[in-house]
């Protein structure tokens, strides 16, 4: 069973940072893209970042380009993402979402539950 | 990268169709067959309901069918049935290696 789990949410002031972590198990994670996928309080989905299996090919969504990072560890089953001068907007839940296309950001089939990131002062 | 436009909100009755439309341009959806649609209930993680324009993944019903013409790609449920109120999102692949997500459409059984 595929089963991703996000850590690393919670309060932080405008400008602050923060890491985000995505523990993946029940598949190989080596072979996947993954992405970050998040979403404001009553609000859509809103794709913020992927990563190719390899992290040979890496995009970001223009809101959060300059000021996030994506990586991965495949040895550590594990998806990051470092989110440095944060604003209001970003607060959202993140979700880390698997996917199973042939590129990244073609078939977003699996996602975690979500973690909570609240900027404010 | 504007996202994809959708209705805001869609009712019908048990066993019912209803189709919700996901409008984009030939940079995303025209020029791919790379949309998705995904269900959302309250306080959950979206769901995949349907890849490529109209593959249901394994376990998904097949009263749940995508079809695409042009920019514009679209999701139908037949025999509505109480659990199918949900928010409905489509993506697609764009042009510029991203990902665009609808703004979400309300489904409301009556």
């Amino acid at each position: 069973e595929v089963q991703l789990v996000e850590s690393g949410g919670g309060l932080v002031k405008p400008g602050g940072s923060l890491r985000l972590s995505c523990a993946a198990s029940g598949f190989t994670f080596s072979s996947y893209s993954m992405n970050w996928v998040r979403q404001a309080p009553g609000k859509g989905l809103e794709w913020v970042s992927s990563i190719s299996s390899s992290s040979s090919y890496i995009y970001y969504a223009d809101s959060v380009k300059g000021r996030f990072t994506i990586s991965r560890d495949n040895a550590k089953n594990s998806l990051y993402l470092q989110m440095n001068s944060l604003r209001a907007e970003d607060t959202a839940v993140y979700y880390c979402a698997r996917d199973g296309g042939a590129a990244a950001g073609t078939k977003i089939d699996y996602w975690g539950q979500g973690t909570l990131v609240t900027v404010s002062s | 990268q504007s996202a994809l436009t959708q209705p805001a909100s869609v009712s019908g009755s048990p066993g019912q169709s209803i189709t919700i439309s996901c409008t984009g341009t030939s940079s995303d959806v025209g020029g791919y067959n790379y949309v998705s649609w995904y269900q959302q209930h309250p306080g959950k993680a979206p769901k995949l309901m349907i890849y490529d324009v109209s593959n249901r993944p394994s376990g998904v019903s097949n009263r749940f069918s995508g079809s695409k013409s042009g920019n514009t790609a679209s999701l139908t449920i037949s025999g509505l049935q109480a659990e199918d109120e949900a928010d409905y999102y489509c993506s697609s692949y764009t042009s510029s290696s991203h990902v665009v997500f609808g703004g979400g459409t309300k489904l409301t059984v009556l």
